[in-house]
């Protein structure tokens, strides 16, 4: 299989501090892992592509000073969103790629945060 | 721009019911689209396309791919209540990356 997780699943926080999601491949490396964003009843926008060891691009309008990726290892990715505000209370995806030109990707559960 | 539409938004049937689900594509660097089911959380796969006319199937479930027309079906013969779900589309571009749909509100009644 190709099992991704995330954690926490849900996490309410207050406006102004920071807070960290945490995306794991479980059963196989993953080359690519990808953060996206949904609203409600919106489909999903990508935030940013982040491979293994290198900075992460980031899509168009998407502040990377606001939302800090960390790929550290072929298993770990991080996206922390820093200074939450309101308007960031959202569904946050993450989903990760074996890489080559067949593979597809496999999305984590999600992580919903509210932010008071 | 790159864009993926999907249509209808929303469909509303009865248990035993066959669905289409479309997909048009406009999409730069296309390299495959593919198909997924999102229910309460993460959208879970479902096929991914790459040919033009070779049909996939899994189950209930077939998917084709028309790269002439930048366009693809979705099919669901004898849907049941665990169909209903958002069926999103998306086109896979450049490297990994993914466009996705608006997706379709399935609901499925007894």
């Amino acid at each position: 299989g190709a099992v991704v997780s995330q954690h926490p699943s849900r996490v309410i926080c207050k406006s102004g501090t920071s807070v960290k999601i945490e995306c794991r491949s479980l059963d196989f490396q993953a080359t690519t892992m990808f953060w996206y964003r949904q609203f409600p009843k919106q489909s999903l926008m990508l935030m940013a592509t982040s491979n293994e060891g290198s900075k992460a691009t980031y899509e168009q309008g998407v502040e990377k000073d606001k939302f800090l990726i960390n790929h550290a290892s072929l298993t770990l990715s991080t996206l922390t969103v820093t200074s939450a505000h309101p308007e960031d209370s959202s569904f946050y995806i993450c989903s990760a790629s074996r890489g080559g030109s067949t593979d597809t990707q496999y999305f984590g559960p999600g992580t919903r945060l509210t932010v008071l | 721009e790159d864009k993926v539409v999907q249509s209808p938004l929303s469909l509303v049937v009865h248990e035993g019911d066959t669905v289409t689900l479309n997909c048009s594509y406009e999409v730069t660097n296309f390299r495959s689209l593919l198909w997924y089911k999102q229910e309460k959380k993460a959208p879970t796969f479902l096929f991914m396309l790459t040919s033009s006319g070779i049909e996939k199937k899994s189950g209930r479930l077939s998917s084709i791919l028309d790269k002439k027309e930048l366009f693809s079906i979705l099919n669901i013969t004898a849907t049941q209540t665990g169909d209903s779900a958002v069926y999103l589309c998306a086109g896979n571009y450049n490297t990994d990356k993914l466009i996705f749909g608006t997706g379709t509100r399935l609901q499925v009644f007894p």
